[in-house]
């Protein structure tokens, strides 16, 4: 159970343009979603937290109108990297909790995302 | 706001041989603490939780962890190492259970033959 599935695993794309990331919650109602970025050997930072049907919270330093999130059912939440530019190349990952505080979050796969 | 240190950056071991992977964590009440496992280019895997009760706690994998309030640590521990264990684990800390929560930099655990 508790299965976090993230779609595309690997994307290529020319600088400019714009990539959504899917997070699913396949056996689960998750009403908040994270999303994380992880650089080569590094750990997680958090990105922004959604809870379903409202504006995502995004931590400090993290461009809103950069990252858009939204998490408008309760078994989906995406991310989508506005213009992006090689900079913005990362391994993104996202989790999700049934928002209950004593469960933990499950985490999908991951997004490699690359900009040439 | 909480935080936590794994002071190990990579560590080898003999399959075989035991382990034990260092957290410690800064945060004034009661924590909520997590020990993941990441293979190269996946998310991560829960190995286990610790929440509240038994400060010993049984995961996945033969893995275990002991919270102790009074070192502020939450180390992993394995008594034995098979080589499919090698991969990068993560500790974290939540100050409101799930949310906000906290990585470690992570270990790097290679396992020789």
């Amino acid at each position: 159970g508790a299965v976090v599935s993230q779609h595309p695993s690997w994307v290529i794309c020319k600088s400019g343009t714009s990539v959504k990331i899917e997070c699913r919650s396949l056996d689960f109602q998750a009403t908040t979603m994270f999303w994380y970025r992880q650089f080569p050997k590094q750990s997680l930072m958090l990105m922004a937290t959604s809870n379903e049907g409202s504006k995502a919270t995004y931590e400090q330093g993290v461009e809103k109108d950069k990252f858009l999130i939204n998490h408008a059912s309760l078994t989906l939440s995406t991310l989508t990297v506005t213009s992006a530019h090689p900079e913005d190349s990362s391994f993104y990952i996202c989790s999700a909790s049934g928002g209950s505080s004593n469960q933990p979050q499950h985490f999908g796969d991951g997004t490699r995302l690359s900009i040439l | 706001a909480q935080s936590v240190t794994q002071p190990d950056i990579h560590i080898t071991v003999s399959e075989g041989a035991s382990l034990e992977l260092r957290c410690n964590y800064s945060y004034g009440a009661t924590p909520y603490l997590f020990w993941y496992v990441q293979s190269p280019g996946q998310g991560l895997q829960l190995l286990l939780k610790y929440f509240s009760g038994d400060t010993l706690v049984q995961g996945i994998k033969g893995f275990e962890a002991e919270f102790k309030r009074s070192q502020s640590s939450f180390n992993l521990r394995k008594p034995s190492v098979h080589w499919s264990d090698a991969a990068e684990y993560f500790c974290a800390v939540g100050a409101q259970g799930n949310n906000d929560m906290r990585f470690g930099a992570g270990t790097r655990l290679t396992v020789k033959p």
